[in-house]
This record gives structure tokens, C-alpha cells and sequence, in this order.
């Protein structure tokens, strides 16, 4: 079964700087994607990011890119200038893209704090 | 107007009731979803469904249950509530049949049961 880590329960970082969220995963699968979820207080869930594992280059959104390194099975959030509206719980997932259920497996979240 | 809407939004109940969480969509997808977010623990599906007479079980999905009343509205309830079943509940829905496509969520129902 795949599962999603995410080892910082907690990150903050100065208004204006970069930070880097970590996840890596565990599957035996070749065909996969990967996204980065963002949930401010309103509790939405908001996509950021995805990824295809078939794609070597680095998915780009704006201000967030992500360093997919697949032999690693690592897949870490870089958010550039941070602002403060950027402060949530940001959540990783991953997609097989073999299973017809097309499940999304889930991550327990980092809170990101940004200090003004 | 959101796409996805959860009613209600808060909600405390006692132990041994029965309580229905409610979604509706508006974005015409096939696939709808619940989910329950615990702290430390991510989001874990409980049921989801691909069409109306398509309805599967998910990790989680003891004392719950479901239904897709129609295309644009799927339930979870909660026969007889108990204290571990204190979450917050996540609706979401996708279109198309890709590994790829967008999951859109509700803005979730926050449940106490006391």
C-alpha cells in the first residue's frame, strides 16, 4: 500500500523569504501523480500543485514549484516570497494513476507560519 | 456560489444519535467523495461513488453510511454517533475518468459528538 510522510508538523518562516515544505512517499508503482493541497482557516481545501511522475521536469504555479526527485520518492514544496496569506496547513497527496479508484492517499499536514 | 457546499457547516450531536452530513455539487462531476480529517492524521476516504448506482467503501468506512440521491448530491450518516466520530468531514468531487484531474472540496462540516 502506498503512504505519504510528512515529517514537519510545524514550519515558519519570515514574510518575504523561502520555504520549503518536505514529503516523500512510499509505492511500488511507476505511474503516479503527486499534488500539494493548501487549507487556509476557511478549511477549503485548495489545490497548489501537481505533478506527473512521467514528467522530469519540476511543475511551476507562480510563487510555488516543487523539487520531484523520483528515485528518492520525495516530492518537497517551495514557496518563494512568502506572503502572509500563505499561512495554512498544506497537505501532500498521492494518485495512482494504475488504480481505477483513483484514490487520493493523504499526508498529515505541515502548519506553515508566516511571520510578518 | 461554492461548487461544492456542505451542510451544515458546525455541528454538535450526542452520543446515539443519528446524523446526516449533507453535499451538494454544482460542477456536474460524476465522482463524489467523503472524507474525515483528523489532527496528525491527514484526510482518509470513508465512501465514495462514481454515478448514482455506483456507491464503494472506503478505508474507513465502519459506522458510516452513504447515499447518492442524485447525480449532484451524495450524504453520509452516522447511525448512532459515538466520540470518536469527532472530525472534521470533507465532500469533494472530480470530473473525468484521469489520474490527473482536480479533486474539488467542500469547505467541510466540523462534528462533536458528545
Amino acid at each position: 500500500a502506498q503512504t505519504v510522510t510528512q515529517s514537519q508538523p510545524e514550519m515558519s518562516v519570515q514574510e518575504a523569504e523561502t520555504v520549503t515544505l518536505s514529503c516523500t512517499y512510499d509505492t511500488s508503482e511507476s505511474d503516479y501523480y503527486l499534488f500539494w493541497y493548501k487549507q487556509p482557516p476557511s478549511r477549503q481545501m485548495i489545490l497548489v500543485i501537481r505533478q506527473e511522475a512521467y514528467k522530469q521536469q519540476n511543475a511551476t504555479e507562480n510563487r510555488f514549484s516543487v523539487n520531484f526527485q523520483k528515485a528518492a520518492k520525495s516530492f518537497s514544496l517551495k514557496i518563494s516570497d512568502s506572503q502572509l496569506g500563505d499561512a495554512a496547513m498544506y497537505f501532500c497527496a498521492y494518485r495512482s494513476a494504475e488504480d481505477s479508484n483513483y484514490q487520493l492517499i493523504w499526508g498529515a499536514g505541515t502548519k506553515l507560519i508566516i511571520k510578518p | 456560489d461554492a461548487d461544492v457546499t456542505q451542510t451544515p457547516r458546525n455541528r454538535i450531536t450526542k452520543t446515539g444519535k443519528r446524523i446526516m452530513l449533507e453535499c451538494s455539487q454544482t460542477k456536474g462531476h460524476d465522482r463524489m467523495y467523503w472524507y474525515r480529517q483528523d489532527p496528525g492524521l491527514g484526510l482518509r476516504l470513508i465512501y465514495y461513488s462514481f454515478d448514482v448506482k455506483d456507491i464503494n467503501k472506503g478505508e474507513i468506512s465502519d459506522g458510516y453510511s452513504v447515499s447518492r440521491q442524485a447525480q449532484a448530491k451524495f450524504s453520509l450518516s452516522l447511525e448512532s454517533a459515538i466520540p470518536n466520530q469527532t472530525a472534521l468531514y470533507f465532500c469533494a468531487t472530480r470530473g473525468g475518468t484521469g489520474a490527473d484531474t482536480e479533486a474539488f472540496f467542500g469547505q467541510g462540516t466540523r462534528l462533536t459528538v458528545v
